[in-house]
């Protein structure tokens, strides 16, 4: 079945810094990538939109210089939380439409952000 | 816009019980597909059960199945003979079909599920 391999799994960084996250498709190619924000206990909050080639599409409100994400094949999207602060810490996850785009969604297993 | 409700935070079950959770969805949209999705707490996301809405019947997964009502734009999860792993978080989700914006999904609030043994 189609899977998403998401890295890495969890991270800790320090204000100020930048942290990239990596999503996979690894026996299909993932022409659309979406990337979540869920906080614990909430639901998933979609922050923009990756086309494999082109630049991402970005939801109201969601900061583009902040969380810049690069969909350069159609195998690997990244998302860079750039000058982290506490308030980015948060749970990542993306997800793409799976071999069958009618189907379902395939979700990466997420990322878990804590910036101290 | 569409968007999805689940009013239920919370519920709750007893193991071998059945439990059903509500979703409703609001959308001018005649063609979508309508989703569950549960989220145990490994929080991988995993798909649990799918609705075309131009199907009358309602789908079934095994002790999973559907009430899916168009008219009402209700969608509900019915989970029978309930597990100790059906425990997780369950999202509702719409998607349009065709269109620009047809991959997006939405998600509800989610309802937490807690079953007993």
């Amino acid at each position: 079945g189609a899977v998403v391999s998401q890295h890495p799994s969890w991270v800790i960084c320090k204000s100020g810094t930048s942290v990239k996250i990596e999503c996979r498709s690894l026996d299909f190619q993932a022409t659309t990538m979406f990337w979540y924000r869920q906080f614990p206990k909430q639901s998933l909050m979609l922050m923009a939109t990756s086309n494999e080639g082109s630049k991402a599409t970005y939801e109201q409100g969601v900061e583009k210089d902040k969380f810049l994400i690069n969909h350069a094949s159609l195998t690997l999207s990244t998302l860079t939380v750039t000058s982290a602060h506490p308030e980015d810490s948060s749970f990542y996850i993306c997800s793409t439409e799976g071999i069958r785009r009618d189907y379902g969604y395939t979700f990466g297993s997420g990322t878990r952000l804590t910036v101290v | 816009a569409q968007t999805v409700t689940q009013s239920q935070p919370e519920m709750s079950v007893q193991e071998a019980e059945t439990v059903t959770l509500s979703c409703t969805y609001d959308t001018s949209e005649s063609d979508y597909y309508l989703f569950w999705y549960k989220q145990p707490p490994s929080r991988q996301m995993i798909l649990v059960i799918r609705q075309e809405a131009y199907k009358q019947q309602n789908a079934t997964e095994n002790r999973f199945s559907v009430n899916f009502q168009k008219a009402a734009k209700s969608f509900s999860l019915k989970i029978s003979d309930s597990q100790l792993g059906d425990a997780a978080m369950y999202f509702c989700a719409y998607r349009r079909r065709g269109g620009t914006s047809y991959g997006k999904l939405t998600f509800g609030q989610g309802t937490i599920l807690t079953v007993h043994p």
